[in-house]
Order: structure tokens, then C-alpha cells, then sequence
């Protein structure tokens, strides 16, 4: 069975800092997706970034970099120089890969989610 | 990337109702997904929806609670039927997008039962 673990549950920083969310998964499967998504007070689910368990290349956008680590199953999340807009609740996501194409089967398996707020 | 819509956007109904939830894609897709997330918790698959099939349930879900329907490729409704002050939640639809790799999701139901 998957299982994503968010061992923080929640976060607090003053604005400008840097803040790094960790997530760590547990799967059988050799090949897997594991996403990262932003849920601002408003409710929606922000989809922010899919890695292939075959890319272990660190990706930044921004602000935002995500450290994949397969030898210790972590998938972090840093936010840099952090901002109030930043606050939010984040969660990691795990996701099997369909044997015949490839692609995600769309069935995820969320962690239990991280609660940022950042202090102006 | 999908745009999403749901209906209603929140409601608060009252125990032994039923009320049902409506998802729209503005493109078609093959598989749609309905989530559900608890107060204060993570999200949690109910079922995947496919269309012209009967849809097929997580474990802790059953079709008599939350029987769903999906006539077409950008459309589908979730029913809480019989409902409990425990089923209020978040309710969220979710697409995969293009190419089955990103995934989508709704700006959620919230639903309250008193």
C-alpha cells in the first residue's frame, strides 16, 4: 500500500524567510508520480509541480524548488524568501503509474497536508 | 491545463437528505475522480468515474451512499445521499489533464449537515 507521510504539521515564519516542507513516501511500485499542491484558505486544490520516480533531477520555478531524493523516498518542497500570499496548507501526493501507458492513474494518495502561515 | 467547475459551491442540508454535486470539464476527459475531504484532514478518493461504466469505489465507500453518474465525457454528479453530520466535507472533482500526467481538481463542494 502507499503512504505519504507530512511530519509537520504546521509552520510558522516571518515573511522573507526561506521554509523547506518535507514529505516522505512509502511505495512498492518502481515507477510513480508524486505531486505537490497549494490549498489557500479559498479552498481549491493549486496543482504545483508532477515528478516522474525516473527524474531525480532538482527542479526551481521561482520561488519554489523541489529536492527528489529516491534513496531516502523524500520529495521536499523549498519556498524562498517567502511571502504572506504564501500562506496556505500544502500536501504531497503520490500517484501509481499505469503499466500500459505511462501515465498516472489519476488515484492519489495525499499526505496529511502542512499548514504554512506566513507573518508579515 | 482543465478548467473545472462544480455545483453547488456550498450548501448546508439538513441530516437524512440527499444532495447531489455536479462537475463540469471544459474539455472531455476519460477518467474523472471524486474526493472528499474531511475537516481539518487530507483528501481522500470516494471513487473514479468512468464514462459509460459503473463507477468503481474506494475501499470505505459504497454506490448506495454515493452513487454517481456520468453521461458524458465532461460531465458528472456525486450524490451524498441519506446524509450525517459525518459526511460534512469537501467534496472535489478531479480530471486528469492531456496526456494523463497533471491532475486536475474543482474548487471543492462544501457541504454542511446539521
Amino acid at each position: 500500500a502507499q503512504k505519504v507521510t507530512q511530519a509537520q504539521t504546521e509552520i510558522s515564519v516571518v515573511e522573507k524567510e526561506d521554509v523547506t516542507l518535507d514529505c516522505v513516501y512509502e511505495t512498492r511500485d518502481t515507477t510513480y508520480y508524486l505531486f505537490w499542491y497549494k490549498q489557500p484558505p479559498s479552498g481549491e486544490l493549486v496543482f504545483l509541480i508532477r515528478r516522474n520516480s525516473f527524474d531525480e533531477q532538482n527542479e526551481i520555478s521561482g520561488r519554489y524548488s523541489w529536492n527528489f531524493q529516491k534513496s531516502t523516498s523524500s520529495f521536499n518542497f523549498t519556498i524562498t524568501a517567502s511571502q504572506v500570499v504564501d500562506s496556505a496548507v500544502y500536501f504531497c501526493a503520490l500517484s501509481e503509474v499505469h503499466p500500459a501507458g505511462g501515465t498516472s492513474y489519476g488515484k492519489l494518495t495525499f499526505g496529511q497536508g502542512t499548514i504554512l502561515t506566513v507573518h508579515p | 491545463s482543465a478548467v473545472i467547475s462544480q455545483k453547488p459551491s456550498r450548501d448546508i442540508c439538513q441530516r437524512g437528505t440527499s444532495l447531489t454535486i455536479q462537475c463540469q470539464v471544459d474539455s472531455q476527459v476519460t477518467m474523472m475522480f471524486w474526493y472528499r475531504q474531511q475537516p481539518g484532514q487530507s483528501l481522500t478518493l470516494i471513487a473514479t468515474a468512468n464514462q459509460g461504466s459503473e463507477a468503481t469505489y474506494e475501499s470505505g465507500f459504497v454506490i448506495d451512499k454515493f452513487p454517481i453518474s456520468r453521461p458524458n465525457l465532461t460531465f458528472s454528479t456525486l450524490t451524498v445521499s441519506n446524509m450525517s453530520p459525518e459526511d460534512s466535507s469537501i467534496y472535489l472533482c478531479s480530471v486528469l489533464g492531456t496526456g494523463g500526467y497533471e491532475q486536475y481538481f474543482g474548487p471543492g463542494t462544501r457541504l454542511t449537515v446539521t
